[in-house]
């Protein structure tokens, strides 16, 4: 089973308008990253959160952890073509998932359309 | 800027070739790491390496031996290419776990294809 579950698998909003990425844990995450992929390339570091409730925001992406440190939240803002690409989230290996090793989710493919 | 790069980014191989992915960091890290990414399965770890002529399985080893003789160098061989070994590879690496930071750095992909 996936330890780390993103949904949706795919979206496809109209630039401008805003959306929410999800990313849900079968455990307590120590730690949460989220990386950006631009379609055939290599993965590039959004944010990290590590606290309980932390939120911390890039120009117009917002990504947040919840209280329990289970599942994560990544929303953009007035989507922009610039924000195409695939977004994945990777659990912080102290979350224990029997390696020493970032866990990364499925990925979610955004699409902006004009 | 920490650089990853990788030899190709775009290869075509015959079923049974052997296969070289060759991936360089210039940053001095210790960690460098294999990965492949398929369509609804993500990122999965093949193998990594935490030092010069050192390395561990990852979760899906099978089929793929690693080399790691200098530390900026790591490379990825698959011994005898098969159709199911078409993905997206990706190269990564970062310095040692220090207890704050996990963050890794990535190249910019080779996708294979094998016929």
């Amino acid at each position: 089973s996936q330890e780390l579950e993103q949904s949706p698998q795919s979206l496809i909003v109209q630039e401008g308008k805003n959306l929410t990425i999800n990313c849900t844990s079968s455990k307590t995450l120590y730690g949460l990253y989220w990386y950006k992929q631009k379609y055939g390339e290599g993965l590039i570091f959004l944010m990290m959160l590590q606290k309980g409730g932390e939120e911390k925001s890039h120009e117009k992406i917002t990504a947040k952890l919840d209280e329990k440190k289970q599942q994560s939240s990544l929303h953009i803002t007035a989507s922009q073509p610039s924000h195409a690409g695939i977004y994945l989230c990777g659990a912080d290996p102290r979350s224990n998932f029997g390696n020493e090793k970032l866990t990364f989710g499925t990925g979610t493919r955004l699409t902006i359309i004009p | 800027d920490v650089k990853v790069t990788q030899s190709s980014r775009y290869l075509v191989k015959r079923t049974g070739e052997k296969v070289f992915l060759e991936c360089v960091q210039d940053m001095d890290h210790e960690n460098m790491f294999w990965y492949r990414q398929d369509p609804g399965l993500g990122l999965r770890l093949i193998y990594f390496s935490y030092d010069v002529k050192m390395k561990e399985k990852g979760d899906i080893p099978e089929g793929y031996s690693v080399s790691r003789e200098k530390k900026e160098r790591f490379s990825l061989i698959l011994e005898s290419a098969s159709t199911n070994q078409t993905s997206m590879y990706l190269c990564a690496s970062s310095p040692p776990w220090t207890g704050v930071s996990y963050e890794q750095y990535f190249g910019p992909g080779t996708r294979l294809t094998v016929t």
